[in-house]
């Protein structure tokens, strides 16, 4: 089975500063990983994912990725964020032997003018 | 492009009352999945339909049904709520059941069940 942990809850930042959002898996097979977005009363919006070859991911609205096999972790960061940016963070993982997606607890960013 | 549609947006049970979340999606994907939101839980998977015709089981399923009507729809139903049912419900899809394709998810219906 996989698992997906989130470490921060809450990350606030201020406008135009960078942010790191920490996601580290577990998982006895290969994975898929992903980031999406849920802006408040919305469905969640796919930012970037990871299936094979480059580590380093890059996605909408500025954001990146890095998997790193290692540390079983795919941390997202952005090099200065908008006030836009305010949202719910969501990582999540599928395996290449199911179907089924699992998600971390996610991370509300909150972006201080 | 209406992607994956959910209705309704809102709904209020009371203890007991049954109910049919509806999902309906345009892009022709062969897997759907149900999922709930709840605080500080993230979104845990209730069922999935793999294709037309099958459905699993997710995490949390007790308490619910689902029906693949066909290959645009798939729905939840609620036999007889109760208020740990409280949640926020998302459908979404994927294409032909894939694990390296993407999730695409409605915009979610908001249950609360008194």
């Amino acid at each position: 089975a996989q698992s997906v942990t989130q470490l921060d809850s809450q990350v606030p930042v201020f406008e135009e500063a960078p942010v790191e959002l920490r996601c580290n898996y577990s998982s006895s097979v290969s994975v898929y990983l992903f980031w999406y977005v849920q802006y408040p009363n919305q469905g969640l919006q796919l930012l970037l994912k990871y299936l094979s070859g480059s580590t380093l991911v890059k996605g909408i609205n500025g954001f990146e990725a890095e998997f790193n096999k290692s540390q079983t972790s795919f941390h997202l960061r952005k090099p200065s964020v908008h006030i836009s940016d305010t949202a719910e963070y969501f990582c999540a993982v599928s395996s290449n032997t199911g179907n089924q997606f699992y998600f971390g607890t996610g991370t509300s960013l909150t972006v201080i003018p | 492009n209406a992607g994956v549609t959910q209705t309704p947006k809102f709904q209020v049970l009371k203890t007991g009352q049954s109910m049919t979340l509806q999902c309906a999606q345009d892009m022709n994907h062969n897997s759907m999945y149900w999922y709930r939101q709840d605080p500080g839980m993230g979104l845990r998977l209730i069922y999935y339909s793999a294709s037309e015709g099958t459905t699993d089981k997710g995490e949390v399923p007790n308490g619910y049904n689902v029906s693949r009507l066909n290959k645009r729809e798939f729905s939840l139903r609620l036999e007889s709520a109760a208020p740990s049912q409280t949640s926020v419900y998302f459908c979404a899809s994927s294409e032909a059941g894939s694990e390296n394709s993407p999730l695409h998810f409605g915009n979610g219906t908001r249950l609360t069940v008194t």
